[in-house]
């Protein structure tokens, strides 16, 4: 089993549309989780960092689950932009112990 | 900004050759990272450096070394390429003032590295 699992997609969903993706992850001592975004033949970059108590930025929405070691991502009025692989990642502390998901694929149509 | 460069977007090599691959980061930060990244495997840690001249394995560092002489600057070396090290390569540094605790990371644009 992987230690971070997600659905490799792809989601397709229209403009505008509300979209969700959820992460597994087996290690119960993971502690700081965040979410990533990889354009096309880009590098992955920052989307944001997954609090317990649920964090926004706009029209994303994190949160966690640590009962059933999930966490999730919203998009919520999805634009074309979004269009691109969102990777998650969980850790448990230190740098051996961070664990990269394999991207959720998500296409907006217009 | 955080800038993170890495020396090459495309290399070609033959089995057995010798491989640097650069990256130089330009925010003082103190981590410094290796990644490889291929499809349906994500991004799997090769070696990470914490300070000049500190290095630490990560998942698969077999086949590869890695070289910290200067902080902004992080290498890692493929002694003898083979062609199952063909992938894309991503550095990454953090600023690694967390008290431990994983910080973000700040990825360069990747090398496409194929071994023929």
């Amino acid at each position: 089993r992987k230690e971070v699992e997600q659905d490799p997609g792809p989601f397709n969903v229209p403009e505008g549309a509300t979209v969700a993706f959820n992460c597994t992850y087996s290690n119960s001592a993971s502690q700081s989780f965040f979410w990533y975004r990889q354009d096309c033949r880009k590098e992955p970059k920052l989307l944001m960092s997954v609090y317990s108590s649920g964090n926004e930025d706009g029209r994303f929405t994190a949160q966690l689950n640590r009962a059933s070691q999930y966490i999730s991502l919203l998009i919520r009025d999805s634009k074309l932009s979004d269009s691109a692989t969102y990777l998650c990642v969980a850790s448990s502390g230190g740098y051996q112990k961070v664990t990269f998901g394999t991207g959720t694929k998500l296409q907006v149509i217009p | 900004d955080v800038k993170v460069t890495q020396s090459s977007r495309y290399l070609v090599k033959r089995t057995g050759e010798k491989v640097f691959l650069e990256c130089v980061q330009d925010m003082d930060h103190e981590n410094m990272f290796w990644y490889r990244q291929d499809p349906g495997l994500g991004l799997r840690l090769i070696y990470f450096s914490y300070d000049v001249k500190m290095k630490e394995k990560g998942d698969i560092p077999e086949g590869y070394s890695v070289s910290r002489e200067k902080k902004e600057r992080f290498s890692l070396i493929l002694e003898s390429a083979s062609t199952n090290q063909t992938s894309m390569y991503l550095c990454a540094s953090s600023p690694g003032d967390t008290g431990g605790f994983t910080d973000t990371q700040y990825f360069g644009p990747g090398t496409r590295l194929t071994v023929l």
